[in-house]
């Protein structure tokens, strides 16, 4: 099984900031992770897949990077709308795993 | 426009059972696996099972392995979670997820499960 290991799993952001995420996996599972954002009471968004690449809709500002066990969502001029949950996920192998989300406040 | 809605949630005693279904619209069901993911009250998210489109290879996160069954309907666009045996801890929201990147989720229905 792949743990991603996602980190801080908390941090509070002005607008404007630019915002990093982390999520290390057990192992190599080359480009195969997404990233989502979900907010209260809301199923989750899909933001980026296959670790780089924007889904259609999403502004620019949301940037993924990385390969193989170490990966980066990263938010540029944060805006207020982006406080939420950021949660990675695996799809390379299963069981699919997720991490264990990032909560990003306004401050 | 996508759509995806998940239905069959309730409150039920431990040790018994739930059908939840989710029906899909706005995109050949039939080309995507389809997945079932829970967020248990205030935690994160867990992927709970999958299928794939022909219903050949399906998967189960271990904890549920024997007392959940997955299936699918591609004739009605709808998936299909069996939940026998519940536990408190199954207690969660249930999502729909089309795709292997899980690329769209519904709203989700809520299983609550106590005495």
């Amino acid at each position: 099984e792949t743990t991603l290991t996602q980190s801080p799993a908390f941090m509070s952001a002005t607008p404007g900031d630019t915002v990093t995420i982390s999520c290390k996996a057990s192992q190599d599972i080359d480009d195969d992770i997404n990233w989502y954002q979900q907010k209260p009471g809301e199923p989750p968004i899909f933001i980026i897949q296959e670790a780089s690449t924007l889904v259609p809709g999403i502004p620019p500002r949301f940037s993924g990077s990385g390969y193989g066990t170490d990966f980066t969502l990263t938010i540029n001029n944060m805006e207020s709308e982006d406080a939420a949950y950021y949660f990675c996920l695996q799809h390379d192998n299963f069981p699919l795993t997720f991490g264990g989300g990032t909560r990003v406040d306004l401050k | 426009e996508v759509q995806m809605v998940e239905s069959g949630g309730g409150q039920v005693k431990p040790g018994g059972s739930l059908r939840l279904s989710c029906a899909a619209s706005g995109f050949v069901f039939s080309q995507y696996n389809m997945n079932w993911v829970r967020q248990a009250p205030g935690k994160g998210l867990e992927w709970i099972s999958s299928i794939s489109t022909s219903s050949n290879y399906i998967h189960y996160l271990d904890s549920v392995k024997g007392r959940f069954t997955i299936s699918r309907d591609n004739a009605d666009s709808s998936l299909f979670l069996q939940m026998n045996s519940l536990r408190a801890e199954d207690t969660a929201i249930y999502y729909c997820a089309r795709g292997a990147g899980l690329d769209f989720w519904g709203r989700g229905t809520l299983v609550s499960v106590s005495s």
